[in-house]
């Protein structure tokens, strides 16, 4: 089976805080994925990867950055969190040849205060 | 601007009832439709997905329904159980990109 690991379940930060937040895949995939879910607004992509080192800027990127130095890893940086930055965030991946599948790791609650 | 409309946004049904959940798309250039679901604490999981050279595909008790004429699918879950109470995305995609189009998802709750 395809794992999706996203680092924390839970997060807590205060606002002004550099935050990490981190990705693995273990299925080789050379699409990673970056989204934020809220009620009501459903999933919305921050950032996407679809090689090493590359980056494409999905729908609501200000305030967030990327960084993609292994295949394995897609990590996404909120550069100085603010309070409307709380949400679930959610990582996925996919195949190159199946570019409509994604697998998403169980997401992680990010709260800011 | 919504390029896939997902309706209703929340949905109570009694256990053993139907479910339905629906959604429209706009481009045409879109050749693939899975269906997502998410249990509470998990991240969505792909369950059953159809492409338009289908009018309908079946796994078990849920069944997608395509119209392609009205630009529309559906997702039906029949004899529907308190297990199957999440929420459910659908979604849309094109062979030349990497990225699917999301609904904002349906919560479903089954009653026992």
């Amino acid at each position: 089976d395809v794992k999706v690991t996203q680092s924390s379940r839970y997060l807590v930060k205060r606002t002004g805080e550099k935050v990490f937040l981190e990705c693995v895949q273990d299925m080789d995939h050379e699409n990673m994925f970056w989204y934020r879910q809220d009620p009501g607004l459903g999933l919305r992509l921050i950032y996407f990867s679809y090689d090493v080192k590359m980056k494409e800027k999905g729908d609501i990127p200000e305030g967030y950055s990327v960084s993609r130095e292994k295949k394995e890893r897609f990590s996404l940086i909120l550069e100085s969190a603010s309070t409307n930055q709380t949400s679930m965030y959610l990582c996925a991946s996919s195949r190159g040849a199946a570019k409509n599948i994604q697998y998403f790791g169980a997401g992680t609650r990010l709260s800011v205060l | 601007q919504q390029q896939v409309k997902q309706s209703p946004q929340s949905l109570i049904v009694q256990k053993g009832g139907i479910s339905i959940i629906n959604c429209a798309y706009e481009n045409t250039a879109f050749d693939y439709f899975p269906w997502y679901q998410q249990f509470p604490g998990k991240g969505p999981a792909l369950l059953i997905a159809i492409r338009p050279d289908v009018s309908e595909k079946k796994e078990g008790r849920f069944t997608i329904s395509f119209n392609k004429s009205a630009k529309q699918f559906s997702l039906h879950i029949m004899d529907s159980q308190p297990g199957d109470s999440a929420t459910y995305f659908c979604a849309a995609g094109s062979g030349g990109s990497y990225i699917p189009t999301f609904g904002r998802g349906t919560s479903l709750i089954v009653h026992p």
